[in-house]
C-alpha cells in the first residue's frame, strides 16, 4: 500500500505571498490532519478533515486554512506569509475521525524569505 | 491544560548500551498514546500505539510500556541505525489542543 504523499517537498516564498500544499492520504483513509513542525515549538496540530469537513482545529490564525476533496485528498493554504511560517508542514492520515493511528507523509519544507 | 513532556531531550549511547526514554503526560482523558521515530528531514514513522495502563508492545530492539502517568520506550542493545528523534504523542477525550498532542522529542545518538 502506498503511503501518504505530499507535494511539493520544498518551497521558497517571500513574505506576503500565499502558498498551497497538497496531501494524498493512504488509500482507504478518510481522515487527514495537518501539523506544523518547527525547532522551537515542535509538532503542533493545525486541523483535521473528514468527509470534506473540518472537524477539529488547533490554535493557528485564520491565515491557515484547508479543505478536503471527495477522494479524501487535502490541501492547506497559508495566506499573507510571515517569516515565522517557515517550517516543515506534515500531513497525516488515519482510517477514521480522531481514531486509530495517524500515518505521516514526508512533509513539505517551506522557507519564507 | 493537557501536556506531554519527554525526557531526556538528548541521549548519547554506545552501541549495545541499553536505556529508556520517558514520556510523562497530564491529560484529562487518554484515548491513546503513540510513539513515533523521526529521521532528519523526514516525516514521523509510526512505532507503537498503547491504549491502557499495563499494556506493552515490542518491535525488534524497542519495547513500549504504559502506566497511568507515563510511558517508557526501552531500547535494548541499540545499534547506530537506531539514531533518530523519538516522539511521543497523546490523543485525549474532548481535547482543546487538537488531535494529537506531541512532546518535544528525545534525540537519540548511538555511537559504534
Amino acid at each position: 500500500k502506498a503511503g501518504v504523499t505530499q507535494t511539493p517537498r520544498y518551497l521558497i516564498k517571500t513574505r506576503g505571498q500565499q502558498v498551497t500544499l497538497s496531501c494524498s492520504p493512504i488509500s482507504g483513509h478518510r481522515s487527514v490532519s495537518w501539523y506544523q513542525q518547527t525547532p522551537g515549538q515542535g509538532l503542533q496540530f493545525l486541523f483535521e478533515y473528514f468527509s470534506e469537513t473540518q472537524r477539529n482545529k488547533g490554535n493557528f490564525p485564520g491565515r491557515f486554512s484547508g479543505r478536503q476533496f471527495s477522494n479524501s485528498r487535502s490541501e492547506m493554504n497559508v495566506s499573507t506569509l510571515e517569516l515565522g511560517d517557515s517550517a516543515l508542514y506534515l500531513c497525516a492520515s488515519s482510517p477514521d475521525l480522531s481514531l486509530g493511528t495517524q500515518y505521516f507523509g514526508p512533509g513539505t519544507r517551506l522557507l519564507v524569505l | 491544560e493537557d501536556q506531554v513532556t519527554q525526557s531526556p531531550e538528548a541521549l548519547r549511547l554506545q552501541e549495545g548500551e541499553s536505556s529508556s526514554l520517558n514520556c510523562s503526560y497530564t491529560v484529562s482523558g487518554l484515548r491513546g498514546l503513540f510513539w513515533y521515530r523521526q529521521d532528519p528531514g523526514k516525516g514521523p514513522e509510526f512505532l507503537f500505539t498503547l491504549y491502557s495502563a499495563g499494556e506493552e508492545k515490542e518491535k525488534e530492539r524497542l519495547k513500549a510500556t504504559l502506566t497511568k502517568k507515563e510511558s517508557f520506550l526501552h531500547i535494548t542493545a541499540p545499534k547506530p541505525e537506531d539514531s533518530a528523534t523519538y516522539l511521543c504523542a497523546v490523543r485525549v477525550y474532548g481535547g482543546s489542543q487538537g488531535n494529537l498532542i506531541f512532546g518535544k522529542g528525545t534525540k537519540l545518538s548511538v555511537k559504534p
